[in-house]
């Protein structure tokens, strides 16, 4: 069983609509949930740590279910600048290493 | 503040023959790490260095990957002998010294593309 696991995609979605990415994590012991975004040819950059809380960031909305080891990305208002791979992350321990979800591509239209 | 930085961004080799990857973590940045991906395949771990020593290297797939990290700067990560299935991007990342007030961000190179014929 893979450690992280997200749906591939594609999401093709119009600009201005809200979208949402789910992701699921094997490991219950894991302590530090990420979601950053690739651009294509390039390299992965944080888009925004998730939290228990739950955490808002502008238009970008992540949230953490430890007891079903779920982790979600909304996105609002698309903009075609949203276009990119997203990718889950996990980490076991602190500086300890990431485990990557495969991505989830959005393409957003005009 | 320079970021992580790669080299060469791409190389295109013959299976049997050696490559040497370079990068250049972030400066201060105690821990460094290799990943690797593979064509239709998710980012993967190799090794992780804190500072010289090398902490975690579950990830390397065989002998015919060497990681150095003489000094505790700049790193290398070499193929030798390069089979075809060595083919994918090497991504460095670093982060901050291991410490309970550092954050846990993962900084990442631009990666170096390897393609093995």
């Amino acid at each position: 069983r893979k450690e992280v696991e997200q749906d591939p995609g594609p999401f093709n979605v119009p600009e201005g609509a809200t979208v949402a990415f789910n992701c699921t994590y094997s490991n219950s012991a894991s302590q530090s949930f990420f979601w950053y975004r690739q651009d294509c040819r390039k390299e992965p950059k944080l888009l925004m740590s998730v939290y228990s809380s739950g955490n808002e960031d502008g238009r970008f909305t992540a949230q953490l279910n430890r007891a079903s080891q779920y982790i979600s990305l909304l996105i609002r208002d698309s903009k075609l600048s949203d276009s990119a791979t997203y990718l889950c992350v996990v980490n076991r321990y602190n500086f300890n290493k990431f485990y990557f979800g495969s991505g989830t591509k959005l393409n957003v239209k005009p | 503040e320079a970021g992580v930085t790669q080299f060469p961004s791409h190389s295109v080799i013959e299976k049997g023959q050696t490559v040497t990857l370079r990068c250049d973590p972030i400066s201060g940045h105690d821990n460094l790490y290799w990943y690797r991906r593979v064509m239709g395949k998710e980012i993967k771990f190799l090794l992780h260095f804190v500072k010289e020593s090398k902490q975690d290297e579950s990830g390397m797939p065989n002998n015919r990957f060497l990681a150095e990290r003489t000094g505790g700067t700049y790193s290398t990560l070499k193929v030798q002998p390069a089979e075809l299935e060595d083919s994918g991007v090497y991504f460095c990342a670093s982060s901050q010294p291991s410490d309970p007030s550092s954050y846990n961000e993962q900084f990442f190179g631009p990666g170096t593309r390897l393609t093995v014929l």
